[in-house]
């Protein structure tokens, strides 16, 4: 099944503990994207990759990273979490025009 | 960010026809219009997109004004699973960078 899998689902941390949201998608995309959703913000753009180490920050890339080594993995890494990361995010790969989105990232930085 | 506007909210029964507004005023001649929705507890999906022309899919019809600074999507007989938020989005970048915005939350009675 074609799909985009994003681990772990839920996370819980503390400030400063560095941590890694993975995305992987088996659908030989060459497009990835991360956006964070916040409630009366709507989904806001972190990063996209348009292939293997090619990537370029969206709107509020400030606190992530990213890396594109191969593929199918676009993982999200924060270095230093803070509690205004505190968010629901989504992974995403392209095909020409349409964007197949993860389940979403569920995490919460105390 | 190419600016989208929609209504907050609209209502819609079962089995019935909703036309979903969305202005673009500041469109240009290059851009393409594209709808995504959400449904409550996933990630966004793709719905549409076109350029100039009136589109269909087994979703979704999109009627474009001629002078493109509106869209419609229609939904020609809503579901109860058609009750999600609607995005009217003009990527930017290629189809490299999305701004979502607040999007249309649609509730479908029974």
């Amino acid at each position: 099944e074609a799909q985009v899998t994003q681990n772990p689902r839920y996370l819980i941390t503390v400030t400063g503990k560095k941590l890694t949201v993975t995305c992987s998608q088996n659908m030989n995309h060459e497009y990835m994207s991360w956006y964070r959703q916040d409630p009366g913000l709507g989904l806001r753009q972190i990063y996209y990759s348009m292939n293997v180490e090619v990537t370029d920050k969206g709107d509020v890339p400030e606190g992530y990273k990213v890396s594109r080594k191969e593929k199918r993995n676009f993982p999200l890494i924060l270095e230093s979490p803070s509690p205004n990361q505190t968010s629901l995010y989504f992974c995403a790969s392209r095909l020409d025009s349409e964007q197949y989105f993860g389940p979403g990232t569920r995490l919460t930085v105390t | 960010d190419a600016k989208t506007t929609q209504p907050n909210s609209m209502e819609s029964n079962e089995e019935e026809p909703v036309h979903l507004p969305c202005n673009h005023s500041t469109i240009s001649g290059t851009d393409y219009i594209h709808w995504y929705r959400q449904l409550p507890s996933q990630g966004p999906e793709y719905v549409i997109h076109g350029l100039t022309s009136n589109v269909n899919n087994r979703m979704a019809s999109l009627a474009i004004a001629e002078d493109r600074k509106s869209s419609t999507l229609i939904l020609h007989r809503a579901t109860l699973r058609d009750a999600a938020v609607y995005y009217c989005i003009l990527p930017e970048y290629n189809f490299n960078k999305f701004y979502f915005g607040s999007g249309t939350k649609l509730n479908v009675k029974p």
